[in-house]
């Protein structure tokens, strides 16, 4: 099985700041990578899937970047909605899931 | 657009079975996409259970595979899924997703909670 492992397990950051979450595969994945955002109460969200493609109707402010085994999700410019639950998902081989980083108001 | 909707017990019993519904709405599950399953036990992380294509193919998570068996049916524009012998760390949100390339899921469910208790 894959392990993914992100960090930080929580970060604050502040609106209008550009903040940076990682993601680390214990094996190469390529560039078989998602990233959900989870609110409180809510289903997860896909933000951005094979490591760089946007989902439809996801801001600009997201953007992902990585093959192999290191990932980052960028959020450029914090905004009030996007304080939640960031997860990292490998579907390279079967889907594993890492355990999350808190984004949270500073 | 595409709707996903979970139903079925929110309580089962040690050792029973946990029988969940996914209803989807606005897509043909006959077409081609898979559809899957994912927990999330309270506070924790996301689990993947399963995946199903309407073909029937299955695809289960090593660790649970003994006790998972997931159906469709193109009739209801459903798909389900069953576990046996079900523990506390059963317990979960339970989501029924689709996966369009068995990759990862564009399209979630409301969830739906499900406590394994006596």
């Amino acid at each position: 099985e894959i392990a993914m492992t992100q960090s930080p397990a929580s970060l604050s950051g502040s609106p209008g700041e550009k903040i940076t979450l990682s993601c680390r595969a214990s094996q190469s994945v390529s560039s078989s990578l998602v990233w959900y955002q989870q609110k409180p109460g809510q289903a997860p969200r896909p933000l951005i899937y094979d490591a760089s493609t946007r989902a439809t109707g996801v801001p600009a402010r997201f953007s992902g970047s990585g093959s192999g085994t290191e990932f980052t999700l960028t959020i450029s410019g914090l905004q009030s909605e996007d304080f939640a639950v960031y997860y990292c998902q490998q579907y390279h081989n079967w889907f594993s899931f890492g355990q999350g980083t808190k984004l949270e108001i500073k | 657009q595409v709707q996903l909707q979970e139903s079925g017990p929110g309580l089962v019993k040690p050792s029973e079975t946990l029988s969940l519904t996914c209803t989807v709405s606005g897509y043909s599950i006959s077409s081609d996409s898979y559809w899957g399953w994912i927990r999330q036990a309270p506070g924790l992380g996301l689990e993947w259970i399963g995946t199903i294509h309407h073909s029937g193919s299955t695809d289960y998570n090593s660790p649970l595979k003994s006790r998972v068996t997931m159906l469709v049916d193109t009739s209801k524009n459903q798909f389900s899924l069953k576990i046996r012998s079900v523990i506390a760390a059963d317990t979960a949100v339970f989501y029924c997703v689709r996966a369009p390339n068995a990759d990862y899921a564009d399209y979630w469910g409301q969830g739906i909670l499900v406590t394994v208790s006596s």
